[in-house]
């Protein structure tokens, strides 16, 4: 079964810093990867994916992330963040050949001072 | 074009009632699941469903029933509510894409339910 990392829990930064948050995940085989965001008391929505091609992957509002294949990571990265980032983020990676269901990491609350 | 809908928005109840999540999609899409989400614990997968008839357990089941009659409707019913099971309750819906299972998940609003 496949299992996902996420190394910051909670990440404050100021607006106009850069972000990159850390995802790992433990699985042997052929995986999709997504890293979803929940803005305060709202659902989580898709912020991009990756399931093949270009390991650099652009998602919406300027967040961007890398797949490196070879140290099973999945960081999500933005250059310049805004106050409208706060949110909690969210990896989730689905095991190609398994149920199809994504395992989540534990989340990122990311609070960006104006 | 309504996604996914989840009903009740908030439901208290007293311990050992028990209640039925409701969650409905008009996407017809195949897969549907329910995550609960608590504060340092991310979603944590509780049951899903790859189609019609078909149910399996995720990785917090105990105390959870579904069951998946149509492709539009899973509900989630809580048999004997227990302080534990104060959470927020998502529902969610895919659907495969060819053999590359990369759809993301449509998530519906939330249920957020306190037991007493």
């Amino acid at each position: 079964a496949q299992s996902v990392s996420q190394h910051n829990h909670h990440v404050i930064l100021s607006e106009a810093a850069s972000l990159e948050l850390g995802c790992n995940y433990s699985y042997g085989g052929t995986v999709n990867l997504f890293w979803y965001v929940q803005y305060p008391g709202q659902h989580l929505q898709l912020l991009l994916k990756y399931f093949s091609g270009d390991p650099l992957v652009k998602g919406i509002k300027g967040f961007e992330a890398e797949f490196i294949k070879s140290k099973f990571s999945f960081n999500l990265r933005k250059p310049s963040v805004q106050w409208s980032d706060t949110a909690e983020y969210f990896c989730a990676v689905n095991a190609k050949g398994g149920s199809y269901i994504p395992t989540f990491g534990r989340g990122t609350s990311l609070i960006v001072h104006p | 074009n309504a996604g996914v809908t989840q009903t009740p928005k908030f439901q208290v109840l007293k311990t050992g009632q028990s209640m039925t999540l409701q969650c409905a999609q008009d996407m017809n899409h195949e897969y549907m699941s329910w995550y609960r989400q608590d504060p340092g614990m991310g979603l944590r997968l509780i049951h899903y469903s790859v189609g019609a008839g078909i149910t399996d357990q995720g990785e917090v089941p105990n105390g959870y029933n579904v069951s998946r009659s149509t492709t539009e409707d899973f509900p989630l019913r809580l048999l004997s509510a227990a302080p534990s099971q104060t959470s927020v309750y998502f529902c969610a819906s895919s659907t495969p894409q060819g053999s590359s299972y990369n759809s993301p998940l449509h998530f519906g609003n939330g249920t957020r339910l306190t037991v007493t």
